[in-house]
């Protein structure tokens, strides 16, 4: 499982409160990610990390931000939470393999309802 | 040209059969091609995977095939069992931008 928790695992906020999600990893990987899982959406890419203070946005970062401070957390923050938020949550860190590739490998989620 | 195109959204097949799910991409710079498979409840666990310089790569009840002229490429499940029943996610990868573009993902369901 790649030593890879989340917490919270699961969150109820209210409309325009911050919430913090937390990606914490045991092997010191240097790529992390952060996605989104919606019903008719697949996955989709919030924010990824290439290393400490190295971040960049994904395809649906609006309203996101993320933090890394040291190699083993990333944290994504919603600022001012809103409905259209409420989704599930993944984590996810890259191992290099030999020759290049990009194999992840999740966390366990968070499940997220802001009302 | 970053999107991966996975078809069908569902499939349904009978205990004992070949499951195939197929995906197309148009980025030619991709260079790494797995497939997840994900139960209800967990994240996506990495199930096989596939680089374009062979057509062919089986692990298991799992084949992935790939055809680089055609930019496709398609998992199939032999034998499927009710065990299978999940959803399934194909994703390419480009090592310049560290980023998986994901398929839509396919709900396979096995009928016993």
């Amino acid at each position: 499982d790649a030593g890879i928790t989340q917490s919270p695992r699961h969150k109820v906020t209210e409309t325009g409160t911050p919430v913090t999600l937390r990606c914490h990893q045991t092997e010191n990987h240097r790529y992390m990610y952060w996605y989104r899982q919606d019903p008719g959406h697949g996955l989709r890419l919030i924010h990824y990390s290439y290393g400490v203070k190295d971040t960049d946005k994904g395809e649906v970062s609006d309203g996101y931000s993320v933090s890394r401070s040291k190699t083993e957390d990333f944290l994504l923050t919603l600022e001012s939470a809103t409905s259209s938020q409420t989704s599930v949550y993944f984590c996810a860190i890259r191992k290099l393999a030999s020759g290049g590739g990009g194999e992840q490998y999740f966390g366990p989620g968070t499940r997220l309802t802001v009302t | 040209q970053q999107q991966v195109k996975q078809s069908p959204q569902s499939l349904i097949v009978q205990k004992g059969g070949i499951s195939i799910i197929n995906c197309a991409y148009e980025n030619t710079a991709f260079d790494y091609f797995p497939w997840y498979q994900q139960f209800p409840g967990k994240g996506p666990a990495l199930l096989i995977a596939i680089r374009p310089d062979v057509s062919e790569k089986k692990e298991g009840r799992f084949t992935i095939s790939f055809n680089k002229s055609a930019k496709q490429f398609s998992l199939h499940i032999m034998d499927s069992q009710p065990g299978d029943s999940a959803t399934y996610f194909c994703a390419a990868f480009r090592d310049s931008n560290y980023q998986l573009i994901w398929g839509a993902g396919t709900k396979l369901i096995i009928k016993p």
